[in-house]
């Protein structure tokens, strides 16, 4: 399985600015995921991007990909309180049902 | 997206006695399952794979007779610690797949051994 690594480890910013979280791998991928956890809860399913995709939007989040620097970003647009949490990638590649591997994650707090 | 369910959220144990945790997929059958475990502001670490009908497998270092898996079907995969001990309180995660690349995830168990 492989396992992406976050960066940065921890980030603050004010309310109504914009996050970017990044992250990057060692291998290639059949796709990559963004993962939201706040506080003593489970891990909430956020945007997949495949590797043949180089910019995905959902909301207020925008996930770029680049299989050529084997790294991610995850832009969080005005954010919000309630966007503070921990967010991890999981790059996938093509062998089956196995595992996600997760980083230390980023931890966001956002200061209202 | 997909509906994973754990419970019990938080139990408290006796140190000793063994506790069982439960994660079911509400609206898919999920042949594979993972269970996680989570220490305070740290990440995710992969304890088991748990194969419905068959024996789970363990990440090394994960001792399978302290941490009993049984997928005995579709949609239902239980943690038993047993004899549980203060350094196994922890944050307890299970994960299953619906068939797409994406994992869904339960609400997680704390688990606290006094």
């Amino acid at each position: 399985s492989q396992q992406g690594e976050e960066d940065p480890q921890a980030l603050s910013i004010q309310e109504g600015e914009n996050a970017t979280m990044n992250c990057s791998y060692k291998t290639s991928i059949n796709n990559l995921q963004w993962y939201r956890q706040n506080s003593g809860r489970g891990l909430v399913h956020l945007i997949l991007i495949r590797s043949n995709e180089r910019e995905k939007h959902s909301g207020r989040l925008r996930v770029t990909l680049d299989t050529s620097k084997k790294s991610s970003s995850l832009l969080i647009t005005a954010s919000r309180a309630a966007d503070t949490a921990s967010y991890f990638c999981a790059p996938r590649g093509n062998s089956g049902n196995t595992p996600l591997v997760f980083g230390k994650g980023t931890r966001l707090s956002v200061i209202a | 997206g997909a509906v994973v369910s754990q419970h019990p959220s938080r139990v408290i144990c006796k140190s000793g006695t063994s506790v069982k945790i439960e994660c079911r997929s509400l609206d898919f059958q999920a042949t594979t399952m993972f269970w996680y475990r989570q220490f305070p502001k740290k990440s995710l670490m992969l304890m088991a794979t748990s194969n419905e009908g068959s024996k789970a497998t363990y990440e090394q270092g994960v001792e399978k007779d302290k941490f009993l898996i049984n997928h005995a079907s579709l949609t239902l995969s239980t943690l038993t610690v047993t004899s549980a001990h203060p350094e196994d309180s922890s944050f307890y995660i299970c994960s299953a797949r619906d068939g797409a690349a994406s994992a869904f995830f339960g609400q997680g168990t704390r688990l606290t051994v006094v």
